[in-house]
């Protein structure tokens, strides 16, 4: 099976911007995870969707937001971005999220 | 909220030393699982513990879930230059509507020395 993608890889945006991030999970995995990798702070939970349905949230203002289409594949969006959004933006897909999570390589966002 | 801590943060040890990296939550789990991240990497599986007072080995590495299923270990023997990375433990405690979300720990970076 073929591993969890995101696009894009990198991105360069201005304060102010936003900015949207996809991932294509796992086939057959209907679970996608959001997080934001710092070095000062790891892998904070953003959110997951399970079948189109946000399932849980992490403790992030409402400018992080995100959707799951019916072919699992999930998209977040960060509007009016800081400088402190900068980071590592990995997804996750497992088939439950209770289960063994699988990474994509990230996109690493910066903001100036 | 649920917090999982890790400790330590870095660890630097010389090659054919052992390791050992913890866990602690302020919840009990339903389950932890562990992962590995190489430098510039993502994050990858190792394993998941369920039971209380489980433990399970992988080679070399020796993981630990605690008797209350608050608390997480992972030992490496003798280590090797290609142990080097950063370990994450993430916890996670199901809710009375049977949904939950891992929480991570905030990982520990192991550096070993040839």
């Amino acid at each position: 099976k073929a591993g969890v993608t995101q696009t894009p890889r990198y991105l360069i945006k201005t304060r102010g911007q936003q900015v949207t991030l996809s991932c294509s999970p796992i086939s057959g995995h209907r679970s996608v995870s959001w997080y934001q990798q710092t070095p000062g702070q790891g892998l904070q939970f953003l959110f997951e969707y399970f079948s189109e349905t946000q399932r849980n949230k992490g403790n992030f203002p409402g400018r992080f937001s995100g959707r799951q289409f019916s072919n699992s594949r999930s998209e977040m969006n960060v509007s009016t971005l800081e400088l402190g959004d900068s980071a590592l933006y990995l997804c996750a897909s497992s088939e439950n999220s209770y289960n063994e999570q699988f990474f994509g390589p990230g996109t690493r966002l910066t903001v100036l | 909220g649920q917090q999982v801590m890790q400790i330590p943060q870095y660890q630097h040890v010389q090659e054919g030393e052992d390791f050992t990296t913890y866990c602690n939550s302020s919840t009990t789990l339903s389950n932890i699982q562990w992962y590995k991240q190489r430098p510039g990497g993502h994050p990858v599986f190792l394993i998941q513990l369920v039971k209380s007072g489980e433990v399970k080995k992988q080679k070399r590495l020796t993981f630990q879930f605690g008797e209350a299923k608050k608390n997480s270990s992972l030992h490496i023997t003798a280590t090797q230059t290609t142990d080097v990375g950063t370990y994450f433990c993430a916890g996670l405690s199901l809710g009375s509507s049977n949904t939950g979300k891992l929480i991570f720990g905030q990982g520990t970076t192991l550096q070993v020395k040839p």
